[in-house]
């Protein structure tokens, strides 16, 4: 079974900053890659997603992320952060049909 | 995308109760799966529900403390039975696919559970 590895578990920055979380997967075949969004009080949200073909893709609200195979990762970014991107982040791998997550990503936007 | 739906949205339940949970999904779906987010951690798959078939439970999860129905491509239930306070979590639905479009899953809002 797949693994999902995300550190900095909580990060703090201010508005206009830049932001990277990482995320790194363990599995020796063929994966599809998420990155899920959660808002306050909100549910679950596809960020972005990559299947296969060019490995940097863009999502919603101008994050995009990275897959690097030889490194197993998949980490996301934003040039430049907005209050309303304070969220939860997980990263999320599936594999032999089973999608497994990271245990995400506190991020706190501060005005 | 697909609109789904999850009853209750939250609850307080006594130890030693059952609780079932709804799913509701506004179109057919093949796949459905339940997760749990315990406090502090992430999503843990408990089990795939596909329609016309018995679950399919993942490691460390049974069907006597965790019996799924599948009537239909619309609808799931998960019951959490002879509840403990270690059942607290939030209970998502999610439905996908293994191939094609519905590579991706799509997750409902969760049921917030606590157990005194």
């Amino acid at each position: 079974a797949q693994s999902v590895s995300q550190h900095n578990h909580h990060v703090i920055l201010s508005e206009a900053a830049s932001l990277e979380l990482g995320c790194n997967y363990s599995y020796g075949g063929t994966v599809n890659l998420f990155w899920y969004v959660q808002y306050p009080g909100q549910h679950l949200q596809l960020l972005l997603k990559y299947f296969s073909g060019d490995p940097l893709v863009k999502g919603i609200k101008g994050f995009e992320a990275e897959f690097i195979k030889s490194k197993f990762s998949f980490n996301l970014r934003k040039p430049s952060v907005q209050w309303s991107d304070t969220a939860e982040y997980f990263c999320a791998v599936k594999g032999n049909n089973r999608l497994a997550f990271g245990k995400g990503n506190q991020v706190v936007v501060i005005p | 995308s697909a609109v789904i739906s999850q009853k209750p949205s939250r609850d307080i339940c006594q130890r030693g109760t059952s609780l079932t949970i709804q799913c509701q999904v506004d179109s057919q779906v093949t796949m459905m799966f339940w997760y749990r987010q315990q406090p502090g951690q992430s999503l843990t798959l408990i089990a795939t529900a596909n329609q016309g078939s018995e679950a399919t439970y993942e490691s460390g999860f049974v069907i006597d403390k965790f019996p799924i129905s599948r009537p239909n491509l619309t609808f799931s239930t998960l019951t959490v039975s002879n509840m403990s306070p270690e059942d607290s979590s939030i209970y998502l639905c999610s439905v996908g696919g293994p191939t094609g479009v519905y590579n991706e899953q799509f997750f409902g809002p969760g049921t917030r559970l606590t157990v005194l």
